[in-house]
């Protein structure tokens, strides 16, 4: 298995462009969330899945929006990027269940010039 | 959800125990303790949980309080690998059957040579 994957590693954008961040994994995990992690800080939580076609918000949702077509993909998308959503972007997935443990990619590395 | 306070940063010798504390009052009695360790810039890596029980597995043990309101994680040989920034966190199922965490700002724990 391959695990939590993430694409692109690396990404520079201006203001007021978009993108998609990709997230897939392999592991048939029906929970999915999105991350991110600012200079000195831990974790806080974008938005999160909790199976196709469900998803709802975290701490701090405003300008990502996500979908969860499949079960092995949950795409996070910046609608109009800010110097502001620099920062590092992990996605995790896990099975359903609260005693479960979460996996986590590698990382997203995203400026915003 | 149960907030948790840890210290900012701690030292360790290496091959000797660290035992890294976490505070969380306001935990509720279905809530379980996680933690998590990330390195450098990766994602971060599953460790241990608990409910109320002590656990331990092949990296680490957790000693929850009989009260629930504390936890210590120890790493009982520690080496210069374990150098890594530790979260500590509660999480709980709710009523729709979704869980989330919520990541403090973690320990950093240095392990000395």
């Amino acid at each position: 298995n391959a695990g939590v994957t993430q694409t692109p590693k690396f990404q520079v954008l201006k203001t007021g462009q978009s993108m998609t961040l990709q997230c897939a994994q392999d592991m048939n995990h029906e929970y999915m969330s999105w991350y991110r992690q600012d200079p000195g800080m831990g974790l806080r939580l974008i938005h999160y899945s909790v199976g196709a076609g469900i998803t709802d918000q975290g701490e701090v949702p405003n300008g990502y929006n996500v979908s969860r077509s499949t079960t092995e993909d949950f795409p996070l998308r910046l609608l109009s990027a800010a110097p502001s959503q620099t920062s590092v972007y992990f996605c995790a997935s896990s099975r359903q269940g609260h005693y479960d443990t979460q996996y986590f990619g590698p990382g997203t590395r995203l400026t915003v010039l | 959800d149960a907030k948790t306070t840890q210290p900012p940063s701690m030292d360790c010798a290496e091959g000797r125990a660290a035992n890294l504390p976490c505070n969380h009052s306001t935990i509720s009695g279905n809530e379980y303790v996680y933690w998590y360790r990330q390195i450098h810039s990766q994602g971060p890596q599953y460790i241990i949980h608990g409910l109320k029980n002590n656990e331990t597995n092949e990296m680490a043990s957790l000693i929850i309080t009989e009260d629930r309101k504390s936890s210590t994680l120890i790493l009982p040989h520690a080496t210069l690998r374990d150098t890594a920034v530790y979260y500590c966190i509660v999480t709980r199922v709710s009523t729709s059957g979704t869980y989330k965490y919520i990541f403090g700002t973690g320990t950093r724990l240095k392990v000395l040579a």
